[in-house]
Parts: structure tokens; C-alpha cells; sequence
């Protein structure tokens, strides 16, 4: 059975720092793993898709990779704004059409 | 990207009654949609898978004549809460899978519904 942590659980951090949550999942045999967003009281809001074949994927002060075969990716935010606050989710697929499985979630802060 | 709703963003009901959550695929045909449940500070539980025009598959210790799921076309998925408990109160999420080839793993979010159960 699939498992994902994510590491810290909660995060607080100065505005303008770079920073780095993980994932890490326990099965290294996934279809492609996602990086969300959410918000208080809000749903999911997808932030980067990286298949199994890709080692990272960018958008924007974003940057998501993956290495497989240790069951890691981390999400690297830079210049971080305090619009950023928010709870990231990391999520892995199995194989093609299976379920996600989800992690717990890091809260992030960024103060002004 | 795609959008999905949900109705209502937000219900208050009494103990025993029932309560209906739709959800909405806005711009595609989405063949299959999930239910999610989120307890405070914590992760996304999926609850059941739904195809269009076929019976939800749920996922084990979740009761499905307690949850019940119904799939009827493309762009919407109703979830019903029957017989609500204070246990129920949660926040439900859907998520609607766009069957585009190439993009036929990416899953679209709802914003989901606060269940009270008084």
C-alpha cells in the first residue's frame, strides 16, 4: 500500500526565502506524482504534474523534482511571497487511472 | 485549466437528515469523478470512484448506503449524506478526471462543501 509523507508538517518562514518542502512515498512504482495548493476552507488548486519519466518540472518561482527510485520530490519555492501561505499537498498515481494517494499536507507561512 | 463546481459551498443540517452535494465538470465531459473527505489538518480520504452510468466503487470502511453516489451524466456527480451524524461533519471534495488524451490523468479539483451536522 502506497504512502506518502510530506516533511516539515508546518513551515514559517521570512518573506523573499527560498524554501524546500518533500515528499516522500514509500512504493517507487508511480505513473506521475502532483504538487497542490490549498487553501483555507478551499479545494485543490493543482500547481505541477511531473510523470515518471521526468526528473522535474518549472512554473513560474516553482520548481517540483522527482527521483523515482529514492521515492523522493521536493518543491522548491523562491522569493517567497506571503500570497504563498497555504497548505501543499503532494500526491502520487500508482499507474494510469489508479487513485491518488495524498500526503498530509505541509502548511506554509510567509511572513511580511 | 478546467473547472469544477460544487453546490452548496457550505450546508447546516440536523441530525438525521439528508444531505445532497453536487458537483460539476464546467467545460468538459469528465467520464469518471471522486469524492474526496477532509477532516480538519488532514489529508484528502478518497471516499468512492464514479463512472458515468455505472455504480460507484467505494473504498473500504466507507458505507456506501450511507454515502450514496450517483454518476448520472457526463458533467455531474451527486453525493448524498443519508442520515446525517455529527460524525459526518467534514469538508467534501470532488474532483472530476478530464478524459483528453495526454491528459487523461490530471484531476480537476471542486472547492468543496463544509458539512455541519448539528
Amino acid at each position: 500500500k502506497q504512502e506518502v509523507t510530506q516533511i516539515p508538517a508546518a513551515l514559517s518562514v521570512p518573506e523573499g526565502e527560498n524554501l524546500v518542502l518533500n515528499c516522500s512515498f514509500t512504493d517507487s512504482a508511480i505513473y506521475n506524482l502532483q504538487w497542490f495548493r490549498q487553501d483555507p476552507g478551499k479545494g485543490l488548486t493543482s500547481l505541477l504534474l511531473i510523470q515518471s519519466s521526468q526528473r522535474e518540472q518549472t512554473s513560474g518561482r516553482l520548481n517540483a523534482s522527482l527521483d523515482k527510485s529514492s521515492g523522493r520530490s521536493t518543491l522548491y519555492i523562491a522569493a517567497s511571497q506571503p500570497g504563498d501561505s497555504a497548505t501543499y499537498l503532494c500526491a502520487v498515481r500508482g499507474t494510469s487511472g489508479s487513485r491518488l494517494t495524498f500526503g498530509e499536507g505541509t502548511q506554509l507561512t510567509v511572513n511580511p | 485549466g478546467a473547472v469544477v463546481s460544487q453546490h452548496p459551498s457550505w450546508v447546516i443540517c440536523k441530525s438525521g437528515t439528508s444531505v445532497k452535494i453536487e458537483c460539476r465538470s464546467l467545460d468538459f465531459q469528465a467520464t469518471t469523478m471522486f469524492w474526496y473527505r477532509q477532516f480538519p489538518k488532514q489529508s484528502l480520504m478518497l471516499m468512492a470512484t464514479s463512472n458515468e452510468g455505472s455504480k460507484a466503487t467505494y473504498e473500504q470502511g466507507v458505507e456506501k448506503d450511507k454515502f450514496l453516489i450517483n454518476h448520472a451524466s457526463l458533467t455531474l456527480s451527486t453525493l448524498t449524506v443519508t442520515s446525517a451524524h455529527p460524525e459526518d461533519s467534514s469538508f467534501y471534495i470532488c474532483s472530476a478526471r478530464d478524459p483528453v488524451p495526454g491528459l487523461a490523468n490530471t484531476q480537476y479539483f471542486g472547492p468543496g462543501t463544509r458539512l455541519t451536522v448539528l
